[in-house]
């Protein structure tokens, strides 16, 4: 019953070093979604998949870059870290595209950039 | 734009208080309005959901019913428990992919 996984759950950067978040899902939900966590500023979109194949922008994408690697799979890179970068990561899907649906959350990855 | 405010935290409760976390929201159209709770060290799960005007959404003892008139979608709870504190987050969706969410209310229930 694992739902919606993400590694890795910590991780600390020096500003300019890159990495990938990877996200699975065993829901066979079609939409993916990958949302940062600030204090004070709720939950943000950074990217959102649709459907297999399909990405595109959030709210906050600069900085970012995502590959929907199959229907199960969303990941999330950051190729030149930056402080302002510290975030804990979520990512989420849904079954469906339509307004009512469920998102079901992750674990989170909480990143640190020095 | 589209938006959703909720009252700041945190809030304190003694266990058996009666809870209201106020949430009201901006949308065009016709939004889905959601409550999430997050607890510590975990992802933000669905609390209850309503869809339409004068829908309510219960779960666990959590109510909120979708007020139109007051644009609003304040959770209740008649009595905490100490494994209620939790991060909780109302959200809303107007449109395909698009969730809003405000920025949470820190419960602290004490014994």
């Amino acid at each position: 019953n694992a739902g919606v996984t993400q590694t890795p759950k910590f991780q600390v950067l020096k500003t300019g070093q890159s990495m990938t978040l990877q996200c699975a899902q065993d829901m066979n939900h079609n939409s993916m979604y990958w949302y940062r966590q600030d204090p004070g500023m709720g939950l943000r979109l950074i990217y959102y998949s649709a459907s297999e194949g399909t990405t595109d922008k959030g709210e906050v994408p600069n900085g970012y870059n995502v590959s929907r690697l199959n229907k199960r799979e969303f990941s999330l890179r950051l190729e030149s870290a930056a402080p302002s970068q510290t975030s804990v990561y979520f990512c989420a899907s849904s079954e469906h595209s339509g307004s009512t649906g469920e998102l079901f959350f992750g674990e989170g990855s909480r990143l640190t950039v020095l | 734009g589209d938006s959703v405010t909720q009252m700041e935290g945190p809030v304190t409760l003694s266990e058996e208080a009666f809870l209201t976390i106020n949430c009201t929201y901006t949308a065009t159209g016709y939004p889905s309005l959601f409550w999430y709770v997050q607890y510590p060290g975990e992802g933000l799960q669905l609390l209850l959901k309503a869809t339409k005007a004068d829908d309510k959404g219960s779960n666990k003892g959590f109510e909120a019913t979708y007020r139109k008139e007051t644009t609003s979608f304040h959770l209740e709870k008649g009595s905490v428990q100490v494994s209620d504190s939790a991060v909780y987050f109302c959200a809303l969706s107007v449109r395909t992919y698009k969730y809003i969410f405000g920025t949470g209310t820190r419960l602290k229930v004490l014994a």
